[in-house]
């Protein structure tokens, strides 16, 4: 069983459109993360939640807007996509300082 | 902006052989974490070394960490064609949050 899936694994879309990528952990973990990993592999953390709360939310633009209906879910909106959009989006979860376990990845591509 | 900065950025070497990359970064920690990406997957744990340990083994792994120089090594032993993969040092230093280096790609050769 995938411990944390995300959905879908690549979204090719047009600029200036409104997406949407969930992400589900069956690993019973309290936090939640999303990151941007872009071309060059730099990782950078957006936001993450703990129990439904938003506790990170690092400088990214607010056409990005993270939904965690229950713990074990976290989703991601993005609206109005920018080319500069352009990257693979992961989703982890963990609990307290334990290791992160990461999804396989959204790949999205701005036409 | 990036806390860890792995070294090289990229390393090709024969099945059997070792390989060893390095990670610095900038401030104080409470633990270093290395994960593994094969290409086009999802980052995964590899080995987490707290703040007042030196060294720590996994396997054919080994994670050294100085605290004093602000860096840490990751050895792999007798590497195979399956540890072909980027390997990614992460700082712990605020609860929950993760800083990541941009990763040394491993080439094993067979």
């Amino acid at each position: 069983d995938t411990a944390v899936s995300q959905t879908p694994k690549y979204l090719v879309t047009q600029m200036g459109n409104d997406k949407s990528i969930k992400c589900e952990q069956n690993l019973g973990h309290d936090t939640m993360y999303w990151y941007k990993q872009d071309s060059k592999k730099f990782l950078k953390i957006m936001f993450s939640y703990n129990n439904k709360e938003l506790i990170i939310n690092e400088t990214v633009p607010n056409r990005f807007s993270p939904k965690s209906p229950d713990k074990a879910h976290l989703n991601l909106h993005i609206n109005s996509l920018e080319l500069g959009d352009s990257a693979v989006y992961f989703c982890a979860s963990s609990n307290n300082e334990r290791p992160q376990h990461f999804g396989d990845g959204t790949r999205l591509s701005i036409l | 902006s990036q806390q860890g900065e792995e070294d090289p950025q990229a390393l090709s070497i024969q099945e059997g052989e070792n390989a060893t990359m390095n990670c610095s970064y900038k401030t104080s920690i409470n633990n270093l974490q290395w994960y593994r990406q094969n290409s086009g997957r999802g980052l995964v744990h590899l080995i987490l070394i707290r703040s007042n340990e030196r060294e720590k083994h996994s396997g054919r792994l080994r994670v050294t960490l100085d605290t004093s120089k602000k860096s840490s090594s990751l050895l792999i032993t007798a590497s195979r064609a399956a540890d072909t993969a980027s390997y990614f040092c992460a700082t712990d230093a605020d609860d929950y949050k993760l800083s990541f280096g941009a990763g040394t790609t491993v080439t094993v050769r067979a």
